[in-house]
């Protein structure tokens, strides 16, 4: 069983669009995040979400939404999206009391036209 | 100031050598964790080790052995005997705990791209 999905897995959009990337984990971890991996392959931190309610949110443009509809997922919403907004996404899950490593989705690479 | 540093952008090392990839780490919290990951060029993100700041002992898994030296704040990853499927991207993190945030947060280096020579 795979541990943490997204989908989809490549995702090829023109400028101004909206799209979504969907994030589901099913280790029954409370804690979920999303990391952006630039063209350089530097990996930042986006969003952190644990039991429903943001705890982290990096300088990060208010197109980007995170939405939890449970425990288990973890969506990414994104407005008017931008040509720099091409990168690979990353959906990850950890529950710090259990284990001390981050279980990482994999990737979903967004190109925006 | 960068909080991971890996000072190696590429690294080859020749098949059954062993190699070790830096990593610097600066966090005044005294309780943290390092972690290092692997990014072959599928693009997934594959756990390999993990350091606690009060272990006393180096992290070891299989092949892999963390070489932490806490006064030095470095966390440097050792891989024995490379094989031709280590050549990847490989990532250290720490975990530190964000006090703005109340809760923990990963930073990541910016990678080391390894190859291994046949």
């Amino acid at each position: 069983d795979t541990a943490v999905s997204q989908t989809p897995k490549y995702l090829v959009t023109q400028m101004g669009n909206d799209k979504s990337i969907k994030c589901e984990q099913n280790l029954g971890h409370d804690t979920m995040y999303w990391y952006k991996q630039d063209s350089k392959k530097f990996l930042k931190i986006m969003f952190s979400y644990n039991n429903k309610e943001l705890i982290i949110n990096e300088t990060v443009p208010n197109r980007f939404s995170p939405k939890s509809p449970d425990k288990a997922h973890l969506n990414l919403h994104i407005n008017s999206l931008e040509l720099g907004d091409s990168a690979v996404y990353f959906c990850a899950s950890s529950q710090p009391q259990l284990g001390e490593y981050k279980f990482f989705g994999p990737g979903t690479r967004l190109t925006v036209l | 100031a960068q909080k991971i540093t890996q000072t190696q952008p590429g690294m080859f090392v020749q098949e059954k050598e062993a190699v070790t990839l830096d990593c610097t780490y600066d966090t005044s919290d005294p309780s943290y964790g390092l972690f290092w990951y692997k990014q072959p060029s599928s693009g997934e993100m594959i756990f390999l080790i993990y350091q606690g700041s009060y272990d006393q002992q180096n992290a070891t898994e299989g092949r892999y052995s963390l070489n932490f030296q806490k006064a030095r704040k470095s966390a440097n990853l050792v891989i024995s005997a490379s094989q031709l499927g280590d050549s990847a991207m490989y990532f250290c993190a720490m975990r530190e705990f964000h006090s703005g945030a109340g809760s923990y947060q990963l930073t990541f280096g910016k990678g080391t791209k390894l190859s291994v020579i046949p």
